[in-house]
């Protein structure tokens, strides 16, 4: 079966600096996404990673390892706008995607 | 209008009650997806569409029926529902063309769905 594992709760000040880790164990591997959502909302697509690095834009970064099956989202500059559910999701095949249970970040001013 | 609307936006239902929900996708996408999104879980892949055609049912009970009769609508008919199937029902779609990448899956705003 397909298995992500994050972090329920994280919290933090405004300015700081949070990463929220992601490990999984799926049958197939074509890539890590990350989705935000806001309390009664619609997750929306944060940022992808087919091939380990790290990719950027703008104030958050994530990071793949494939041989690690582990993945981060890192959220810099924190803002209250930012307190939301980040969900880590893999794409297992062609058109399905599987996601973590989430981890709701709170942001303290 | 844009995007992936959904409607309607609240239900509230009885055990015995028979109602639809629909999507609507803006994007041109060729594949749509229902997901079941409970409390502290994750969200839960239901079906699957991909040119019309059902390709993914993630073992779902047959009490939730999908129709989908063209690649910018698609429908999730509830009958017989329990209070377990409580929950905020979630549509997206995708380009889901095939070729690869992200295949980035957007949205709509859900129905958050009562069964009494």
């Amino acid at each position: 079966g397909q298995s992500l594992e994050q972090p329920s709760e994280v919290t933090a000040v405004e300015g700081a600096i949070v990463q929220i880790n992601c490990t999984y164990q799926t049958s197939g591997f074509y890539g890590l996404s990350w989705y935000q959502q806001h309390d009664g909302g619609a997750p929306t697509f944060l940022s992808y990673n087919a091939l380990d690095g790290l990719e950027e834009t703008g104030r958050f970064s994530s990071f793949l390892s494939r041989s690690d099956s582990y993945g981060y989202l890192l959220l810099q500059e924190l803002q209250m706008k930012d307190s939301a559910s980040y969900f880590c999701a893999v794409r297992d095949s062609d058109y399905k995607l599987s996601f973590g249970a989430g981890t709701t970040v709170t942001v303290r001013a | 209008e844009t995007g992936v609307t959904q409607t309607p936006r609240h239900l509230v239902m009885g055990m015995t009650n028979k109602k639809s929900l629909k999507c609507e996708q803006h994007l041109g996408h060729n594949a749509m997806y229902w997901y079941k999104q409970s409390a502290k879980k994750p969200l839960e892949l239901m079906f699957v569409y991909n040119f019309k055609e059902q390709t993914e049912n993630n073992s779902v009970p047959s009490r939730f029926s999908p129709e989908c009769p063209n690649s910018s609508h698609l429908f999730l008919h509830l009958h017989t529902l329990q209070p377990e199937d409580s929950a905020l029902y979630l549509c997206a779609s995708s380009l889901g063309d095939g070729t690869g990448g992200t295949d980035t899956q957007y949205f709509g705003p859900g129905t958050r769905l009562t069964v009494l």
